[in-house]
C-alpha cells in the first residue's frame, strides 16, 4: 500500500548540534513533498517543500534532500535551537493532479537539549 | 493578513451527537482540505473542496460530510458521533486544488466525544 514513514519517531540533538530527520516514501509515482513542523497544541506549520525534478533545496536553516532512487527524504536543520523542538512530519502530495491531498507520516519528535 | 481560522478552538460533545466545525480560508484561496489528527497521529485527510465542489474524500464514513461556501470558508459536519471521532480536526488552505501547491494548516478544533 501507499505510505510515508519516518526511520526515528525521536531525535535528541544538542543544541548548536545539526539535526537530520529522515522519511521514505513507497509510491514512486509522487511528485510533492513537504516538511512540516508541528508544536503542541498548533496545527502544522509550513517548513519547506521540494519537487521531484529536484534533488535538493534550501531554506533558512533547513535543507530538504530528496533521492527518488531508494524513495527517501530527508530534512536537515543546521544549528539547532531549543525553539526547533517540536514533531516534524514529512508529507507526500498524492493530489494526482486535481487535488491536494497529502499524505503524512507518523512525525519524529525533536528534542533540542540546552 | 490573517492566516487560517477555525472554531471553536475546543468542544466537547456527547455520543451520538452532531458537530460542525468552521474554517475561514487564507484570503485569495479558494481550496479547503480537511484532516483528522488522533493524538500520536500523523493527520489524515477527509476531503478537499475547491470552488464549491467536493474534488477529494478520504476513507472516512459517510457519517463526515463538509461544505464549501461562496466566499470559499468551509465546514466540517459530523453525525452521530462515536468516541474513536475524538482528535484535533485541521483544516488546510491552498490557493488551488492542484497538486505542488502549498497547503496552510489552521491551528484546529480539539472535539472530545464522551
Amino acid at each position: 500500500g501507499e505510505s510515508v514513514g519516518l526511520h526515528l519517531p525521536t531525535l535528541s540533538v544538542q543544541e548548536g548540534d545539526n539535526s537530520i530527520i529522515n522519511c521514505a516514501y513507497s509510491n514512486s509515482a509522487s511528485d510533492y513533498f513537504i516538511w512540516y513542523k508541528q508544536e503542541s497544541g498548533k496545527g502544522p506549520q509550513f517548513i519547506i517543500d521540494i519537487r521531484s525534478n529536484m534533488d535538493k533545496r534550501q531554506g533558512q536553516r533547513v535543507t530538504v534532500l530528496l533521492n527518488k532512487t531508494v524513495k527517501h527524504l530527508s530534512l536537515q536543520i543546521a544549528a539547532t535551537q531549543p525553539g526547533d523542538s517540536a514533531v516534524y512530519f514529512c508529507a507526500e502530495n498524492q493530489g494526482g493532479g486535481a487535488t491536494n491531498k497529502l499524505i503524512f507520516g507518523t512525525g519524529t519528535l525533536l528534542a533540542v537539549q540546552p | 493578513d490573517a492566516g487560517v481560522t477555525q472554531s471553536p478552538t475546543h468542544l466537547i460533545k456527547t455520543r451520538g451527537q452532531q458537530v460542525t466545525l468552521r474554517c475561514s480560508p487564507i484570503s485569495g484561496h479558494k481550496s479547503v482540505s480537511w484532516y483528522q489528527q488522533v493524538l500520536g497521529q500523523g493527520p489524515q485527510f477527509i476531503f478537499q473542496y475547491y470552488e464549491k465542489e467536493e474534488r477529494g474524500r478520504g476513507n472516512f464514513p459517510d457519517r463526515f460530510s463538509a461544505r464549501q461556501f461562496p466566499n470559499y470558508s468551509s465546514e466540517l459536519n459530523v453525525n452521530a458521533l462515536l468516541l474513536g471521532d475524538s482528535a484535533l480536526y485541521l483544516c488546510a488552505s491552498s490557493l488551488v486544488a492542484s497538486t505542488n501547491t502549498e497547503a496552510f494548516f489552521g491551528q484546529g478544533t480539539r472535539l472530545t466525544v464522551v
